[in-house]
């Protein structure tokens, strides 16, 4: 069975440029959320959405958002780029929104120069 | 406020050796704790969580932890530690509040095998 897919696995971008990142939940999964891993750091939480609705989010300005389709993938967005929006933005994927495993993808590397 | 800390940044040790990865959380109510591996390039997988029952708990790779509530502690084991097991190791505690659930994780910490 497929694992969680990101795409682009890695992209470049110029300080106040737009970028998209793509997430494919496993199979069955109704939530789908991100995270940001900038380098050196751990993984810090942006959004949640489940059934389409965004039912958590981070810390994050809004600069940052995202939105779910009908078929449960995902869209990360971030607008106005800063060179500290480089990171390691990952994908996670569970049933619900209670205490199950997130599945994680293996991520979208964005560098912004 | 939430917090998990992670207090050794980098760990060597040698093949064949035994191997604790400290964690401590602050957390108020009854936490979910999990511990995820990362490879270079690569995205987390899961070793093992804890929600309730047992203390010490089994993962993969021959992993296993211990949660100590009165130590706010859940390090992470291994008895005998493969070259393959070099990797970033991270702690996190789950939150589910106000209809959906997140993870808190610490800064990481990244484990290298000596021949």
């Amino acid at each position: 069975d497929a694992g969680v897919t990101q795409s682009p696995t890695h992209l470049i971008k110029t300080r106040g440029q737009q970028v998209t990142l793509r997430c494919s939940p496993i199979s069955g999964h109704k939530s789908v959320s991100w995270y940001q891993q900038v380098l050196g750091q751990g993984p810090q939480f942006i959004f949640q959405y489940y059934e389409k609705e965004e039912r958590g989010r981070g810390n994050f300005p809004d600069r940052f958002s995202a939105r779910q389709f009908p078929n449960y993938s995902s869209e990360l967005n971030v607008n106005a780029l800063l060179l500290g929006d480089s990171a390691l933005y990952l994908c996670a994927s569970s049933g619900g929104t209670g205490t199950g495993e997130l599945f994680f993808g293996e991520g979208s590397r964005l560098t912004v120069l | 406020a939430q917090s998990v800390t992670q207090p050794d940044i980098h760990i060597t040790v040698s093949e064949g050796a035994s191997l604790e990865l400290r964690c401590n959380y602050s957390y108020g109510a009854t936490p979910y704790l999990f511990w995820y591996v990362q490879s270079p390039g690569q995205g987390l997988q899961l070793l093992l969580k804890y929600f309730s029952g047992d203390t010490l708990v089994q993962g993969i790779k021959g992993f296993e932890a211990e949660f100590k509530r009165s130590q706010s502690s859940f390090n992470l084991r291994k008895p005998s530690v493969h070259w393959s097991d070099a990797a970033e190791y991270f702690c996190a505690v789950g939150i589910v509040s106000g209809g959906y659930n997140k993870l808190i994780f610490g800064a990481g910490t990244r484990l290298a095998v000596h021949p």
